[in-house]
């Protein structure tokens, strides 16, 4: 089955610590993502990676670090600087130019929390 | 990227048919609209869609005017099940920073 694996589904994190969330896809798409998501709210974009090797901030990369080694593998690290880490994590991938299209592949997602 | 405008939330009753518009005023030429459907505490999924006129999958309608500056998401007698929240976005695949607005959040009562 071809689809899009997150790990692990709940984290705890103590204060200045950091974590790496997990994120791996079997779907042969370019792009992948790493999404925020606070309670009643829409996601927001942390990281985007177009290609292996290269991924660029999204609107609220600050405290966060990512890593894109391989094309199935796009790895979200919370480091010590997010100060308020706590929220739902979703990771995403896409076909990306491959097709018109913005059907976008998502994982079940983190739930982190700060203890 | 074109933004969206959704209504914050929506209540109907089991076998219903609900419809949900969304606005996107600066949508581009090359942009497709596309529904995805999310339950708490899991990842959105995709519903459909459409670029044009009409489009129906198993699950959903979507309709789409000539100026494109809006679309509905229909959704056929609906059940509690479809209790979830609802977002409409616009790109294409030069898009790589999807947005993502705050959804409609749909409360289906028996």
């Amino acid at each position: 089955d071809g689809g899009i694996t997150q790990s692990p589904k709940y984290l705890f994190r103590k204060e200045g610590q950091n974590v790496t969330l997990s994120c791996e896809q079997n779907l042969n798409h370019d792009a992948m993502y790493w999404y925020r998501q606070d309670p009643g709210q829409g996601l927001r974009l942390i990281y985007y990676s177009q290609i292996v090797n290269d991924f660029q901030k999204g609107d609220i990369a600050e405290g966060y670090s990512v890593s894109r080694e391989k094309k199935e593998s796009f790895p979200l690290t919370v480091t010590s600087a997010q100060k308020n880490p706590t929220a739902f994590y979703l990771c995403a991938s896409r076909l990306g130019s491959q097709g018109r299209s913005t059907e976008a592949f998502f994982g079940q997602g983190t739930r982190l929390t700060v203890v | 990227l074109a933004k969206t405008t959704q209504p914050i939330s929506m209540d109907s009753y089991e076998g219903q048919e609900v419809n949900i518009t969304c606005s996107h005023n600066n949508i581009a030429t090359n942009d497709y609209i596309t529904w995805y459907q999310q339950f708490p505490s899991q990842g959105p999924r995709f519903i459909i869609q459409g670029y044009k006129t009409k489009v129906t999958n198993e699950v959903a309608s979507l309709f789409i005017p000539a100026d494109r500056k809006s679309s509905t998401l229909s959704l056929p007698r609906v059940s509690l099940s479809d209790t979830a929240v609802y977002y409409c976005l616009v790109g294409d695949d030069s898009n790589y920073q999807l947005i993502w607005g705050a959804g409609t959040k749909l409360i289906i009562k028996p």
